[in-house]
């Protein structure tokens, strides 16, 4: 299957901080990777589509000023946490896909992020 | 946000026995239906991915039914092995924009 990398897989930063996280196709290009967010016992939420050479569309309720996406080529897309605060401590992970819409995705290994 | 319910929220088997667990979704607007396995710091898996009402999908010891006019699928491991230990999802794709949405996750332990 594709390999899908991310970077780092854990961090502690000080409240106020920016965080960058790495999101990498490994084998393959992907237009569009996708940013999931995960509190404790609950689901994955997505929170951002990354397009290649543009504009990252966000979720209704996702901060597009707090939550940086930038996909500058096909293999790399970063969301990068600006002015951190502790409720933002939780377990970000990206996916990419292959083929078509719908299609199963490959994941990397989520980052998991605490503010302190 | 779509309603996608798992359960159990977690169960525990003994090494050889057999369980089964449940993924429920909306009945319109639907898609596939992806299972995803996640063991302990690893990335999610894909195990299968279920288009057709009535599909039937099995990987060795596991397989899956599906049913899209009820809204759910079951995933059934059979002679469970401590392999198996890991966090099951499933993530229903809704037909207009082929978002993923996902259910919390049935957490398998195996008991040796």
């Amino acid at each position: 299957g594709a390999v899908v990398s991310q970077h780092p897989s854990r961090v502690i930063c000080k409240s106020g901080t920016s965080v960058k996280i790495e999101c990498r196709s490994l084998d393959f290009q992907a237009t569009t990777m996708f940013w999931y967010r995960q509190f404790p016992k609950q689901s994955l939420m997505l929170m951002a589509t990354s397009n290649e050479g543009s504009k990252a569309t966000y979720e209704q309720g996702v901060e597009k000023d707090k939550f940086l996406i930038n996909h500058a080529s096909l293999t790399l897309s970063t969301l990068t946490v600006t002015s951190a605060h502790p409720e933002d401590s939780s377990f970000y992970i990206c996916s990419a896909s292959i083929g078509g819409p719908g299609t199963e995705a490959f994941f990397g290994q989520g980052t998991r992020l605490t503010v302190v | 946000i779509l309603n996608v319910e798992q359960s159990p929220q977690s169960l525990h088997v003994q090494e050889g026995d057999s369980t089964n667990f449940t993924c429920s979704f909306p009945s319109s607007n639907f898609y596939a239906l992806h299972w995803y396995r996640w063991e302990t710091a690893k990335s999610p898996e894909a195990l299968f991915v279920m288009t057709l009402n009535g599909d039937e999908k099995k990987k060795g010891r596991i397989s899956a039914t599906l049913n899209t006019k009820e809204g759910y699928s079951y995933l059934y491991i059979k002679g469970s092995q401590p392999e198996d230990s890991a966090t099951y999802l499933c993530a229903f794709i809704r037909a207009n924009d082929y978002k993923l949405s996902f259910g919390a996750g049935t957490t398998v332990t195996v008991r040796a």
